[in-house]
């Protein structure tokens, strides 16, 4: 079946506008996570949904990142105010429910602020 | 919190040799642990896991076996091959509601022929 999905694969902008990036889970996956990956790191978490809502927002790294998941499928970060330090690869991922389960990873955004 | 240390990169063998990545974790509780690997041009995979003490996850070749004891999650396999080269990233995910994972931060390897 169809993998996890993200649109679009590189953005470029600059500093200090708008973005939205979009990822579309596995289908039948409840759980979906924002990670990024700076370059020569592991990725970080950033914010994961359960349905949904937002469970744990607790690596966003500051209010001018905000995602949403109105229907509990198709999930948007969106990010005001681009800075330079944002620039980095923006991964989802989705999983079933429940604790073990592995999470599948998106090929990522590329986001490149100049 | 919850961390996990993987030896730095890069690591460079010659085809049919032995390898080990090491990775050891800090974490409360039980955690999950995973192995992903990213190929050149390609996105994060799920390599193997093991959700459990005593645990082996095992796949193409590769295994790792979860000890609580060390709190390590080590990566072996056998016999390398040029198309194992890729960034290799250990994971935990905590026995908690959150579900994050927490990753180390990659080893390359590099296999020549």
């Amino acid at each position: 079946g169809a993998g996890v999905s993200q649109t679009p694969s590189n953005k470029v902008t600059e500093k200090g506008k708008y973005v939205e990036l979009r990822c579309d889970p596995i289908s039948g996956h409840t759980a979906l996570y924002w990670y990024r990956q700076s370059l020569g790191q592991g990725p970080e978490f950033l914010i994961y949904f359960q349905g949904t809502g937002a469970a744990d927002d607790s690596g966003l790294p500051n209010d001018r990142f905000f995602a949403v998941r109105p229907e509990g499928s198709v999930s948007t970060l969106k990010i005001q105010r681009t800075e330079r330090g944002d620039s980095a690869v923006y991964l989802c991922a989705s999983s079933l429910g429940g604790l073990g389960r592995a999470q599948y990873f998106g090929p990522g955004t590329r986001l490149t602020v100049l | 919190g919850n961390s996990v240390t993987q030896m730095e990169g890069p690591v460079t063998l010659s085809e049919e040799a032995f390898l080990t990545i090491n990775c050891t974790y800090t974490a409360t509780g039980y955690p999950s642990l995973f192995w992903y690997v990213q190929y050149p041009g390609e996105g994060l995979q799920l390599l193997l896991k093991a959700t459990k003490a005593d645990d082996k996850g095992s796949n193409k070749g590769f295994e790792a076996t979860y000890r609580k004891e060390t709190t390590s999650f080590h990566l072996e396999k056998g016999s390398v091959q040029v198309s194992d080269s890729a960034v290799y990233f250990c994971a935990l995910k905590g026995n908690n509601a959150g579900n994050m994972l927490t990753f180390g931060g990659g080893t390359r390897l590099m296999v020549k022929p």
